[in-house]
């Protein structure tokens, strides 16, 4: 799987958009940006992928360079519920089984202050 | 749409006990996985169903853990003689076979403390 690297933590004001980068320079062409968060005690949640494409549900925006070595996750209106941690991953293929596997990392803390 | 359960959400058992716990996925999501998280860590993959084959398993899944999928829907994870090392949250996800890029819904796991 292509490495990824995230912040370890970030603040952001209740109210004001969330925007937590992902580097994941090694990506290849075929794989898939992943984003997930988790809440304390809950399983991870998830909130959106893409491919090259700018992509948008009801939860946030993801945004991808041309180039597909970063992107951003944009919580448009963070609250206090959005506190969590954010894990970005890419999606890669085990050439063994044919399983695209989503191996998480360490993630960012996002803090949402009142 | 229901989500991902699992039972129990605690397990609390001494050294040596053998426990099991159960996953039911999401109806009709022929994947299903089990990941382990620690604390301060991101999950890590434990094995994989594509209905009731398992598919893969991980360097991490020792000889004292054994899982199952016997008709295609729920799953049992079980774990013999069980070490202090193995206190984590055990989190189960599914997903269907639509693609190779469908995403993974997790439950909200069995915390599993060995005294």
């Amino acid at each position: 799987d292509a490495k990824t690297t995230q912040p370890t933590s970030m603040d952001c004001a209740e109210g004001r958009a969330a925007n937590l980068p992902c580097n994941h320079s090694t990506i290849s062409g075929n794989e898939y940006v992943y984003w997930y968060r988790q809440i304390h005690s809950q399983g991870p949640q998830y909130i959106i992928h893409g491919l090259k494409n700018n992509e948008t549900n009801e939860m946030a925006s993801l945004i991808i360079t041309e180039d597909r070595k970063s992107s951003t996750l944009i919580l448009p209106h963070a609250t206090l519920r959005d506190t969590a941690v954010y894990y970005c991953i890419v999606r890669g293929l085990n050439m063994d089984t044919g399983r695209r596997a989503l191996t998480f990392g360490s993630g960012t803390r996002l803090q949402v202050q009142p | 749409d229901t989500g991902v359960s699992q039972d129990p959400r605690h397990k609390i058992t001494k050294r040596g006990q053998n426990v099991t716990f159960r996953c039911d996925p999401i109806s009709e999501h022929n994947r299903l996985y089990w990941y382990r998280q620690t604390l301060g860590q991101g999950p890590e993959f434990l094995t994989y169903f594509q209905n009731e084959a398992q598919l893969e398993k991980s360097r991490l899944l020792s000889d004292r853990f054994s899982a199952e999928r016997p008709k295609g829907s729920f799953s049992t994870l079980e774990i013999q003689r069980t070490e202090q090392g193995d206190s984590a949250m055990y989190l189960c996800a599914s997903s269907p076979y639509i693609g190779d890029n469908s995403p993974l819904h997790f439950g909200n796991g069995t915390r599993l403390t060995v005294t």
